[in-house]
């Protein structure tokens, strides 16, 4: 059964300070890995997405990598600001799944002044 | 890059009625469209597929008749709440596929929340 396992599951953070979220997930054959943002009461938003050759990938303060051997992800935020507070979801595709998604249940992170 | 809009973003409505929601690509064809139900604190749940042109694809759990789902066109797939209650009040959210695009990027919209009094 293909699962996507988030952890932590709720995180707490002073501003301006580092953390990092991880994803671990048995979807197989893999095809590719998003990070979303979700603001509470909206969309997600897309971070990023890598493919079985990509192990890490930015985009401005978030940093995500991927070791698919391990089939392990991680994304870093840099700085944290308090407008990083929202849900961060982890989602992996299976391949020739077309759009089939595999959700995370999220990271809920909270960054305080 | 890719937008997809969703209409309304909030809606109110008595029990017994039908609320419809709309989820368009703004800038890009899709040819496939999903439609999700997000309950607080919880992870989205698919509910359906629509291709445009044919039925939708139903989740195991999600009653077809009750949640009518139409994609006449490339840009625009409609969520229909039949006789509302208010159990199906949630967060309700859509994507959308890029026609053509062999990644698979998916481009969501801002959700519509449903509160069925």
């Amino acid at each position: 059964k293909n699962q996507v396992e988030q952890s932590p599951q709720s995180l707490i953070i002073l501003e301006g300070k580092n953390c990092t979220l991880q994803c671990n997930y048995t979807v197989s054959p893999f095809s590719n890995l998003r990070w979303y943002k979700q603001d509470t009461g909206r969309g997600p938003v897309s971070l990023t997405i890598m493919t079985f050759s990509e192990n890490t990938k930015s985009n401005g303060r978030y940093t995500a990598t991927l070791d698919a051997d391990t089939k392990q992800s991680s994304l870093h935020i840099t700085a944290s600001q308090l407008s990083d507070s929202a849900s961060y979801i982890c989602v992996v595709s299976a391949r020739n799944s077309g759009y089939a998604l595999n959700f995370g249940k999220g990271t809920s992170l909270l960054v305080t002044p | 890059g890719a937008v997809v809009s969703q209409h309304p973003s909030w809606v109110i409505c008595k029990s017994g009625t039908s609320v419809k929601i709309e989820c368009r690509s703004l800038d890009f064809q899709a040819t496939t469209m999903f439609w999700y139900r997000q309950f607080p604190k919880q992870s989205l749940m698919l509910m359906a597929t629509s291709n445009e042109g044919s039925k939708a694809t139903y989740e195991q759990g999600v009653e077809k008749d009750k949640f009518l789902i139409n994609h006449a066109s490339l840009t625009l797939s409609t969520l229909t709440v039949t006789s509302a209650h208010p159990e199906d009040s949630s967060f309700y959210i859509c994507s959308a596929g890029r026609a053509g695009q062999l990644v698979g990027e998916l481009f969501f919209g801002e959700g519509s929340r449903l509160t069925v009094l």
